[in-house]
């Protein structure tokens, strides 16, 4: 059974303050790790999506790496308006329970 | 482009009522997903159309929810009868062939 695991569940960093978000997965041949960003009361919004060990892909402040057992999303220099939950997925259907992050100015 | 379409944007009802939740996917996306979210939480999958045809809904409490997908473009979500614990965000998504999903703004329901 395809198994998303993330931490921490929240974290709260000063603007500026740069930090790490973990999503560790068990799949069974893996087809993609997507990585999405929610705001209250909105659906997730896509970010980025990974296929492959050893492959980053970078948006703004963000950037997403990949390992066979984990994937990190980095967040640089973080603004307020970076607040958010983000979620990560496997196989583009099943989420991890996200990581709700707090940014203050 | 336009996104996903859902309504209604909010429903509260009593327990053991029915309700109903509609979702008009973006055009020629051929995947239509319909997921559960509980407070808190990450979205839970609860069922996946490829066109009007259902691939997953191994998730779905069939005693009580029902999905369609008429001529595989609009779908729709029941839930008969609701029990309290049934009180979450629905948010449908489509994709196309990438498998990126796009989704709406949900449905929250509130059973009381």
């Amino acid at each position: 059974e395809d198994q998303v695991t993330q931490s921490p569940e929240a974290l709260r960093l000063q603007e500026g303050e740069s930090s790490s978000l973990n999503c560790s997965y068990t799949v069974s041949g893996l087809r993609g790790l997507f990585w999405y960003r929610q705001d209250p009361g909105k659906g997730p919004e896509f970010l980025f999506t990974l296929y492959s060990a050893g492959e980053e892909k970078e948006k703004e402040r963000l950037k997403a790496t990949l390992t066979k057992k984990e994937s990190f999303l980095h967040i640089t220099a973080p603004k307020p308006e970076d607040s958010a939950t983000y979620l990560c997925a496997v196989q583009a259907k099943v989420f991890g329970q996200g990581t709700r992050l707090t940014i203050n100015p | 482009e336009a996104g996903v379409a859902q309504s209604p944007r909010y429903k509260i009802i009593e327990k053991r009522q029915s309700v109903a939740f509609w979702c008009n996917p973006i055009s020629g996306h051929a995947t239509l997903y319909w997921y559960q979210q509980i407070l808190g939480q990450g979205p839970k999958l609860l069922i996946q159309f490829q066109n009007n045809g259902v691939v997953d809904d191994s998730q779905l409490p069939k005693d009580r929810f029902s999905a369609e997908r008429l001529k595989g473009v609009d779908s729709t979500l029941k839930i008969q009868p609701a029990k309290l614990e049934d009180s979450a965000v629905y948010l449908c998504a489509s994709s196309g062939e990438d498998s990126l999903l796009t989704f709406g703004s949900g449905t929250r329901l509130t059973v009381v």
